[in-house]
């Protein structure tokens, strides 16, 4: 299974842009990137995900170097709600394989 | 996109005593399932993949007979905590896998079930 390695917690101020890396220096050909942002007492909730260069959507950017073996999510002009932990997982085709490691518990300040 | 509900949201039993808690795929059909366990300020633990019409895969370390996987159909599966003791007291939370357009799986979380064991 790929580990992953993120930073424990990240402090930022509303209107910054948020810039959080992952490492998954053992990841696997078929594994695929995937971020998930969790707020207290909640599931978690499915942000961006990408294979390799950049993926982008309406929330978050997904920056994956040619050799994958880290990735960085962008989170462009953070808010307050924007406060909660940030998963990277590392997971094959068919979803299996999901470990989660500590994640990043952004704190965004006014 | 795909929803996935849990019942109930939060619930309090006393030592000993069994409780059960839904995982429903709202808007689609689920042939996998997963459950988790997470305890404060930590990450999210896998407990086991529930598949349906066949027994359950629990992870290592995880005792199938106290916790009970059930999914009968392809919209529902069940974890039925046996004899539940303050220490299974935790947040537990299921997801249901997707095979979207590409063929590629996703995996939707439900909302938690927060349970308390007095």
């Amino acid at each position: 299974l790929a580990k992953t390695t993120q930073p424990i917690s990240m402090d930022s101020y509303e209107g910054q842009e948020v810039n959080i890396t992952c490492s998954h220096n053992n990841i696997a050909t078929n594994d695929y990137i995937t971020w998930y942002q969790q707020f207290p007492s909640q599931g978690p909730r499915f942000i961006i995900q990408g294979y390799k260069t950049k993926v982008t959507n309406e929330v978050a950017s997904l920056f994956i170097p040619a050799d994958r073996k880290s990735s960085t999510l962008s989170l462009p002009r953070v808010s307050l709600s924007d406060t909660a932990v940030y998963y990277c997982l590392v997971g094959d085709h068919y979803g299996q394989n999901f470990v989660f490691g500590p994640g990043t518990r952004l704190s965004v300040l006014p | 996109g795909a929803v996935v509900s849990q019942h109930p949201s939060w619930v309090i039993c006393k030592s000993g005593t069994s409780v059960k808690i839904e995982c429903r795929s709202l808007d689609f059909q689920a042939t996998t399932m997963f459950w988790y366990r997470q305890f404060p300020k930590q990450s999210l633990m896998l407990m086991a993949t529930s598949n349906e019409g066949s027994k359950a895969t629990y992870e290592q370390g995880v005792e199938k007979d106290k916790f009970l996987i059930n999914h009968a159909s392809l919209t529902l599966s069940t974890l039925t905590v046996t004899s539940a003791h303050p220490e299974d007291s935790s947040f537990y939370i299921c997801s249901a896998r997707v095979r979207d357009l590409t063929s590629r799986y996703e995996q939707y979380f439900g909302p938690g079930t927060r349970l308390t064991v007095t």
